[in-house]
């Protein structure tokens, strides 16, 4: 089983200064890797596929990069709906596994 | 408009069973391979079973395997969870979840395991 590990577990930012969380694989996934955006109460909804590539209607100041084993979720410019927490996975191997979460709060 | 509708959640004693539902629209159903993903109180996202659109090749967390049976119907565009003896740690909001990218989820189904 491919472990993920986010981090940090929790990052705090202020509105409008740029947030960057990190995923690691515990091997190779290549790029298949996803990120989620789950807000209190909600489920989870994707941000990011193919390690970069934004899924529909999600705004252009979410960006990821990364392949291989290192991944990273960019938010350029936060927003007040953007404090909630977000997970990485991976879907190269079964089964697909979650990294922990990063709750990304205001400073 | 693309939604799952996850159904038939509920408090059971350990032991018991229960059979999830998710009802699917907006889309080719028949074409999607599905997901059900559970979430503990507070805890984060545990993925737990994945059956193609044609049921040809079915998948399990070990967590689950031998007491949880995924399923579909596509003529009803539906996916099914059975669960069986089901334990206190199998007490999640369910949610199921369209592809290995799980680009569209239901809002979830509360499944408490309690005696």
């Amino acid at each position: 089983e491919i472990v993920m590990t986010q981090s940090p577990a929790t990052l705090s930012v202020s509105p409008g200064e740029r947030a960057t969380l990190s995923c690691r694989a515990s091997q190779s996934v290549s790029s298949n890797l996803a990120w989620y955006q789950q807000k209190p109460g909600q489920a989870p909804r994707l941000l990011i596929y193919g390690a970069s590539t934004r899924a529909t209607g999600i705004p252009a100041r979410f960006s990821g990069s990364g392949s291989g084993t290192e991944f990273t979720l960019t938010i350029s410019s936060l927003q007040s709906e953007d404090f909630t927490v977000y997970y990485c996975q991976q879907y190269n191997n079964w089964p697909l596994t979650f990294g922990g979460g990063t709750k990304v709060e205001i400073k | 408009e693309v939604q799952l509708v996850e159904s038939g959640g509920g408090l059971v004693q350990p032991g018991e069973s229960l059979r999830l539902s998710c009802a699917a629209s907006g889309f080719t159903f028949s074409s999607s391979s599905m997901n059900w993903v559970r979430q503990a109180p507070g805890k984060g996202l545990e993925w737990i079973s994945y059956i193609t659109s044609s049921s040809s090749t079915i998948y399990y967390a070990d967590s689950v395997k031998g007491r949880f049976t995924i399923s579909r119907d596509n003529a009803k565009n539906s996916l099914y969870l059975q669960m069986n003896s089901l334990r206190a740690e199998d007490t999640a909001v369910y949610y199921c979840a369209r592809d290995q990218v799980l680009r569209v989820w239901g809002k979830g189904t509360t499944v408490t395991v309690s005696s």
